[in-house]
């Protein structure tokens, strides 16, 4: 069974510096999708950033990045320049191609210090 | 807009009364799907449908049903709610990974209800 896992049920950062948070997952399909969510106080959850597995390019949106490292079964997020809207819980999340069935990790809740 | 409305948005109820939770999403989206949030536990599918009659469950679908007639909506029941359910419920939308619009399988959640069951 697949599963997502994030080790860090918490982590601070200084505003304007550099945080990466990390997610592994396991499976033996070779056809997925993974993701990073934010979900800020409001509860609204937020895509940040998608990974296709068959794409060896990191995927990058402005400050948000991410290191895939397909054969580690490592997806971590890297946010650059941390602003206080960053403060959020982050989900990593795995999607399985064949039938659509979604995992979760439980979520790093992120704190930005001033 | 488009989004994911989902009603009621907060509900307290007691064991064993019947409830639903409607979910209802206006992208055309042939994926939908269920979610409950506890601390400590972060996300778990509970139904999710590839499209209209299909449906299979996720990773917690005990005490759950769900139905999709229409594409546009997708209802969780609770039978029979016991206190072990109360929780935060998301649903979500989607194309399907499989779908042509391979690229567009992001999720759009709804803004969440919060269930107790006493």
């Amino acid at each position: 069974a697949q599963t997502v896992t994030q080790s860090q049920p918490e982590m601070s950062v200084q505003e304007a510096e550099t945080v990466t948070l990390s997610c592994t997952y396991d499976t033996s399909e070779s056809d997925y999708y993974l993701f990073w969510y934010k979900q800020p106080p409001s509860r609204q959850m937020i895509l940040v950033i998608r990974q296709e597995a068959y794409k060896q390019q990191n995927a990058t949106e402005n400050r948000f990045s991410v290191n895939f490292q397909k054969a580690a079964k490592s997806f971590s997020l890297k946010i650059s320049d941390s602003q206080l809207g960053d403060a959020a819980m982050y989900f990593c999340a795995y999607r399985r191609s064949a039938d659509d069935k979604i995992i979760f990790g439980k979520g790093t809740r992120l704190h930005i210090l001033p | 807009e488009a989004q994911v409305t989902q009603n009621p948005r907060y509900l307290i109820t007691v064991t064993g009364k019947k409830l639903t939770v409607t979910c209802s999403q206006n992208m055309n989206h042939e994926y939908m799907s269920w979610y409950r949030q506890d601390p400590g536990l972060g996300l778990r599918q509970i139904y999710y449908s590839m499209n209209v009659e299909v449906t299979d469950k996720g990773d917690v679908p005990e005490g759950y049903k769900v139905s999709r007639k229409e594409k546009r909506n997708f209802p969780l029941i609770l039978e029979s709610p016991s206190p072990n359910q109360t929780s935060l419920y998301f649903c979500a939308s989607s194309r399907a990974s499989g779908s042509r619009f391979r690229g567009a399988n992001v999720l759009t959640f709804g803004a969440g209800s919060r269930l107790t069951v006493l």
